[in-house]
Order: structure tokens, then C-alpha cells, then sequence
């Protein structure tokens, strides 16, 4: 059973406009959130976190959004660029364990037209 | 570039067979983790290890097994090899056990025919 959810396999979207990327969880434990980016032939690279005490975190061009009643989260890249044009994981760990392992969506391909 | 490495970029072999896969942690990583990625699959986390011990386990086959050396590096091994072990293994580390921020290697992609 998946915990972690990227139900769009791809989006489309035009230079300089706005890509938002989906994600949902099921697990209610799950207390920090991440996001990767993945080019072809490379390793994930990671790009912007949540801890779920905020519904909000923004990093330059990049902002994710909490909503945890919805167990939900979102990331929005303004504007878009066409190096923007990866795969985005979705991943989610538990606070304070004894371990750090990820637990990651199958990802969404973006690709940004010019 | 990360910093973390994985040897080799490519393998191919036959069923039954036995690989090993090789990474190098970041400088000063102390936390090893592999995940596989297969196809139309996201990444699932296998094993993790910390300073030479195993720290936690995820969805590893008893085929498979992974040490942690001395001087930190990691080796993933694969054994009695199936096709459907044809996968990408990714390689990752971070600072300490509990580390969310993980740095990934380029990754091993093993087809196994």
C-alpha cells in the first residue's frame, strides 16, 4: 500500500507560468516532507522541505504547502524554467526515529516548454 | 555532484548470478542508505546503516544484504539473481542517523537477462 502518492505520472506547463505539483500521504505520522528533483542519468537531488509544524515554506522560486487535514502537500515553481524539466519525488520521514529512510512517491515529470 | 559515488554505472548479468554494488559517502557522512528504483516505481528504501551498524530496514529481500566498512563506504550485495531485480540501486548518505536531507549517488543500473 503506497503512503506516499503522486497521482500525476506528468505535467505540461509554459515557460514563465506556474507548475504545481501534488502529493498525498496516508500515514498521520509522517511529520517532515521533502521534495527531489531527478534528471535523466543523475540521483535525486534534493530541492525543498516542510516540517509539519508549517504549512508553508518558500525557497526562491520554489514554495511548498502543508495541509495536513488533507494530507496533502504541494509544491509550486514560479516562474517556470525549462531547466525546470525533471522528475519530482515527493518523500516523507517520521520525526525523531531511529532512522532517516525516505519514503518516496513514484514522481511526476515535468516538462517546461518554451 | 553530490559527493556520493557508486560503482559500477552499469551492469548486465544472468539470472542466478551474484553482484555487488559499490558507494562511497560524502565526506563526513556517516549514514548510508540504498534504495531501488524499478521501473514505474518511486524509490524504495532497502537498508540503512550508521557508522558500520545496521540502523534500520526496509523492503530487502533476504537475497540481498549490504555491509558498511571502516572507512564508511557501502556495498550492496545481490545474489541469486532474478529479472525482476532489474532495477536502478541508488546509494545515499547523511551527516547522521536521523538525517532527513540525503545526498544520492548517480545510481547502479543492473539488468539482469
Amino acid at each position: 500500500d503506497q503512503q506516499v502518492k503522486q497521482n500525476s505520472p506528468s505535467l505540461s506547463v509554459q515557460e514563465g507560468r506556474i507548475s504545481i505539483l501534488n502529493c498525498d500521504y496516508t500515514n498521520s505520522m509522517f511529520d517532515y516532507f521533502l521534495w527531489y528533483k531527478k534528471y535523466p542519468a543523475e540521483g535525486p537531488t534534493f530541492l525543498i522541505s516542510i516540517s509539519s509544524i508549517k504549512d508553508k515554506n518558500e525557497d526562491g522560486r520554489f514554495t511548498v504547502f502543508l495541509n495536513k487535514s488533507a494530507k496533502h502537500l504541494s509544491l509550486h515553481i514560479v516562474p517556470s524554467q525549462p531547466g525546470d524539466s525533471a522528475v519530482y519525488f515527493c518523500a516523507a520521514s517520521f520525526y525523531g526515529g531511529s532512522q532517516g529512510n525516505l519514503i518516496f512517491g513514484k514522481g511526476t515529470k515535468l516538462s517546461v516548454k518554451p | 555532484d553530490s559527493g556520493v559515488t557508486q560503482t559500477p554505472k552499469h551492469l548486465i548479468t544472468a539470472t542466478g548470478q551474484r553482484v555487488t554494488l559499490r558507494c562511497s559517502p560524502r565526506s563526513g557522512d556517516l549514514s548510508v542508505y540504498w534504495y531501488q528504483q524499478s521501473l514505474d516505481q518511486g524509490l524504495q528504501f532497502l537498508i540503512q546503516y550508521y557508522n558500520g551498524e545496521e540502523r534500520a530496514k526496509g523492503n530487502i529481500l533476504e537475497r540481498f544484504s549490504a555491509q558498511q566498512f571502516p572507512d564508511l563506504h557501502s556495498e550492496l550485495n545481490l545474489s541469486s539473481l532474478e529479472l525482476g531485480d532489474s532495477a536502478l540501486y541508488f546509494c545515499a548518505s547523511s551527516v547522521d542517523f536521523s538525517s532527513y536531507e540525503q545526498y544520492f549517488g548517480p545510481g547502479t543500473r543492473l539488468t539482469v537477462t
